[in-house]
């Protein structure tokens, strides 16, 4: 079964400090989803990539959040500085044309 | 831009009983229509999804339906599982958004009681 891979699956860092999660899309897949959820907001679309290059990042607070996709195989998303709001489950998702699959997510802690 | 709401926030039904989500969406030029499941500590599922040129989609126990000219569609879930119970999310994309983009419900948590 093809999957979409996250890691860490939990981060737990002091209010500051540098955060990087990653994500591995299926193979194929050549558009790239960061999605935040939180239980006040729901599930908010962050930033997305097609065939690596960013298409739209409007979601993102853009003084402290970054995302990037270095190779086909590989999507990061970096909070710096990481502020005790950013405490959330981000999710990475990949698909092709219509579907997209979510990863299992990275459960963020800032405190 | 889309608009997608969700009702009902939470329901519950007894083991056996069906389920009905419905959603609707504000922008007539939406053309895909996904559901997705989220069991807790997991990331969503896709579970079905239709599009628009078709009214009705089944796989098993679950069912969506599409109303084009009332901009809504609907979940079903016949003789509900305790497995069932989970939060469920309805999205839809925009035709004018050729890169995938989905706008999500603000979900439904089933809970299904033996």
């Amino acid at each position: 079964d093809a999957r979409v891979t996250q890691t860490p699956r939990h981060k737990v860092t002091e209010m500051g400090q540098e955060v990087t999660m990653r994500c591995q899309p299926i193979l194929g897949h050549n558009t790239v989803f960061w999605y935040r959820q939180t239980m006040m907001q729901g599930l908010e679309l962050l930033a997305y990539f097609r065939n690596r290059a960013p298409l739209d990042d409007s979601g993102m607070p853009k003084d402290r959040f970054s995302a990037e996709m270095p190779d086909a195989t590989l999507a990061t998303l970096k909070i710096q500085p990481s502020e005790p709001r950013d405490s959330a489950v981000y999710f990475c998702a990949s698909g092709h044309i219509y579907e997209q699959y979510f990863g299992p997510g990275t459960r963020l802690t800032v405190t | 831009g889309e608009n997608v709401e969700q009702h009902p926030s939470t329901l519950s039904v007894q083991e056996g009983d069906s389920a009905v989500i419905k959603c609707t969406y504000s922008d007539s030029a939406s053309n895909y229509f996904p559901w997705y499941k989220q069991e807790l500590g997991k990331g969503p599922q896709l579970i079905i999804d239709i599009r628009s040129n078709v009214g009705e989609k089944k796989d098993q126990r679950i069912a969506v339906t599409l109303n084009k000219t009332a901009k809504h569609f609907s979940l079903h879930i016949t003789e509900t599982q305790p497995e069932d119970s989970a939060v469920y999310f309805c999205a839809a994309r925009l035709t004018t958004d050729s890169w995938g983009k989905l706008q999500f419900g603000a979900g439904t948590q089933v809970v299904v009681t033996p």
